[in-house]
């Protein structure tokens, strides 16, 4: 079965630091998305990105993220400055249609120190 | 604005007793509703899901029903397995958005 691999699993950054969540999705999928789950706490979308750009996106995803596909493969996720509350589990999703079908990969887990 | 809301965890049962995860929702129109399963080090995966008032998602011996009157969607499974063991994702979407709303999910542990 088609899967989404994201890599790392697991990073550990210093404050400060830009760090780049790396995401393969499902190769006929066209919708890519962005999630965070903060230790304990509810999983939240970040950003949705169709047809090279950002369709929508939350107020989490400030100045400091952006994403990028740049090339017909990846989807990456960056955080220009890594603060402490950026420690999070980062999951990235794809769908061949809206929201239909979605497939989650298994997450990056980041630990800001 | 939307949200959803489970049942806090964890939830501890023995094999083969019977499941009820509750969830509640909060949405503007009609909402498409869903249930993910996240197994140990695994991503989240679509247990199930509803898209309009009184359908029944099923899979896997679990059940959920589209309560619209009362705006919600348990999750139920007659007899749990230790395989079940798992923390369990309400979620919902609404028409035109491109995001999943989640709730806080509930871990599950089954024990033999």
């Amino acid at each position: 079965e088609p899967e989404v691999t994201q890599t790392p699993s697991h990073q550990v950054t210093q404050m400060g630091q830009e760090v780049i969540l790396r995401c393969v999705p499902i190769s006929n999928h066209l919708y890519f998305y962005w999630y965070r789950q903060i230790l304990g706490q509810k999983v939240e979308f970040l950003v949705s990105f169709y047809n090279n750009e950002i369709s929508e996106k939350s107020e989490i995803f400030d100045d400091q993220f952006s994403v990028e596909r740049p090339d017909g493969s990846n989807f990456t996720l960056k955080i220009r400055s890594t603060k402490l509350e950026d420690s999070a589990m980062y999951f990235c999703a794809s769908s061949s249609r809206q929201l239909n079908g979605y497939t989650f990969g298994s997450g990056t887990r980041l630990t800001v120190v | 604005g939307n949200s959803v809301t489970q049942m806090e965890g964890p939830v501890t049962l023995s094999e083969e007793a019977f499941l009820t995860i509750n969830c509640t929702y909060t949405a503007t129109g009609y909402p498409s509703l869903f249930w993910y399963v996240q197994y140990p080090g695994e991503g989240l995966q679509l247990l199930l899901k509803a898209t309009k008032a009184d359908d029944k998602g099923s899979n896997k011996g679990f059940e959920a029903t589209y309560r619209k009157e009362t705006t919600s969607f348990h999750l139920e499974k007659g007899s749990v397995q230790v395989s079940d063991s798992a923390v369990y994702f309400c979620a919902l979407s609404t028409q035109g958005a491109q995001k999943l709303v989640f709730g806080q999910g509930t871990r599950l542990t089954i024990n033999p």
